[in-house]
């Protein structure tokens, strides 16, 4: 079945470590995008990236990198300079950024708890 | 960036219809408003979107204002798989951009 599947469901980090989180879809779109998303608020915008090799900072971008080596791959990595890494993670993808009027599919996320 | 403003929460019986607005005061020509819903710890679903013209399908209706400066999305006989958060966005060109706001939670009463 087509989808977008993130990985692990559940991640524990150490303080000062940096961690990737994985993101894969076979739904041959060319945007994906990364949100994340604190207890009882909405989603935040962190990068997105319209086509390989070719990513964009979003609102809260500081403390995070990202890379689009192939379509289907779009990993996010909390580095150790992000203060507050404790959230839930979403990635997401859409046919084109260009083509707003097409729906965007989300993953199931990821729960990054910093001990 | 267009911005969009929902209440807080709502509350709802089973099998009786739900309205949930949403107003987009600053919205712009190009804007499609999208809306998407989120169940507890799980990515957000893709529900209706639409731009001028008001939109049906199986979840739901759109319905959207002559001047779109606000729209409604008509859950027609509310279930308790309904119960969840709701956003209203707005995406154009500039997608990538999409600000998703806090949402409204619905909760669906037996």
């Amino acid at each position: 079945d087509g989808g977008i599947t993130q990985s692990p469901k559940y991640l524990f980090r150490k303080e000062g470590q940096n961690v990737t989180l994985s993101c894969e879809q076979n739904l041959n779109h060319d945007a994906m995008y990364w949100y994340r998303q604190d207890p009882g608020q909405g989603l935040r915008l962190i990068y997105y990236s319209q086509i390989v090799n070719d990513f964009q900072k979003g609102d809260i971008a500081e403390g995070y990198s990202v890379s689009r080596e192939k379509k289907e791959s779009f990993p996010l990595t909390v580095t150790s300079a992000q203060k507050n890494p404790t959230a839930f993670y979403l990635c997401a993808s859409s046919i084109s950024r260009q083509r707003p009027n097409t729906e965007a599919f989300f993953g199931q996320g990821t729960r990054l708890t910093v001990v | 960036d267009a911005k969009t403003t929902q209440p807080n929460s709502m509350e709802s019986n089973e099998e009786e219809p739900v309205h949930l607005p949403c107003n987009h005061s600053t919205i712009s020509g190009t804007d499609y408003i999208h809306w998407y819903r989120q169940l507890p710890s799980q990515g957000p679903e893709y529900v209706i979107h639409g731009l001028t013209s008001n939109v049906n399908n199986r979840m739901a209706s759109l319905a959207i204002a002559e001047d779109r400066k606000s729209s409604t999305l008509i859950l027609h006989r509310a279930t308790l798989r309904d119960a969840a958060v709701y956003y209203c966005i707005l995406r154009d060109t500039n997608a990538g951009k999409s600000t998703f706001g806090d949402g409204t939670t619905l909760t669906v009463k037996p």
